[in-house]
């Protein structure tokens, strides 16, 4: 248990309005993740955060941003969901000291309507 | 750019029999490989890794892969599933260096049936 929990667990929105999921982790990681898990595609690398404000985008960026002001949390916000953008998001880490693995959280589900 | 190709999109097996899953991977320098597996509704879980000594890893749950550098595979086996093997798995490679900060990149993974 790499002590990662994500919120909401599930969402439901509608197209236009701005939503906001949330990654906690209670280890003091440096590397965090965001991913998106869609059918068929497998995961695929939104943004990750090296830092306290020090993030980058991974293959999939356009139409999130995400925020990391403090060691424990990764915010990652939707400006304005997309029914595209319906999908199940992992946060996940990457412990300095390892061999690269990453531990994942429970995942959020976001329904755009 | 890194690529992980897992070839079977859904794998039936009858319980008691053997498994073996494909993975294919791209990379320019040495890799770290993994298999992760999803149950679910749930998250995912890393059955074993490479990253460097014996090509045979042993994993959780009684798995098993080979890495093969000259067919650029990542094999996963088992010799007798079980009923609870079912889910979906998901290979994936990432930098050897262990230095930076970029993530793995993921399969698409493959659905393995257990069949009664």
């Amino acid at each position: 248990d790499a002590g990662i929990t994500q919120s909401p667990r599930h969402k439901v929105t509608e197209t236009g309005t701005p939503v906001t999921l949330r990654c906690h982790q209670t280890e003091n990681h440096r590397y965090m993740y965001w991913y998106r898990q869609d059918p068929g595609h497998g995961l695929r690398l939104i943004h990750y955060s090296y830092g306290v404000k020090d993030t980058d985008k991974g293959e999939v960026s356009d139409g999130y941003s995400v925020s990391r002001s403090k060691t424990e949390d990764f915010l990652l916000t939707l400006e304005s969901a997309t029914s595209s953008q319906t999908s199940v998001y992992f946060c996940a880490i990457r412990r300095e000291q390892g061999t690269g693995e990453l531990f994942f959280g429970e995942g959020s589900r976001l329904t755009v309507l | 750019a890194q690529s992980v190709t897992q070839p079977d999109i859904h794998i039936t097996v009858s319980e008691g029999a053997s498994l073996e899953l494909r993975c294919n991977y791209s990379y320019g320098a040495t890799p770290y490989l993994f298999w992760y597996v999803q149950s679910p509704g749930q998250g995912l879980q890393l059955l074993l890794k490479y990253f460097s000594g014996d090509t045979l890893v042993q994993g959780i749950k009684g798995f098993e892969a080979e890495f093969k550098r000259s067919q650029s595979s990542f094999n996963l086996r088992k010799p007798s599933v079980h009923w609870s093997d079912a889910a979906e798995y998901f290979c994936a490679v990432g930098a050897h260096s262990g230095g930076g900060a970029d993530g793995l990149t993921f399969g698409k993974g493959t659905h393995l049936i257990i069949q009664p």
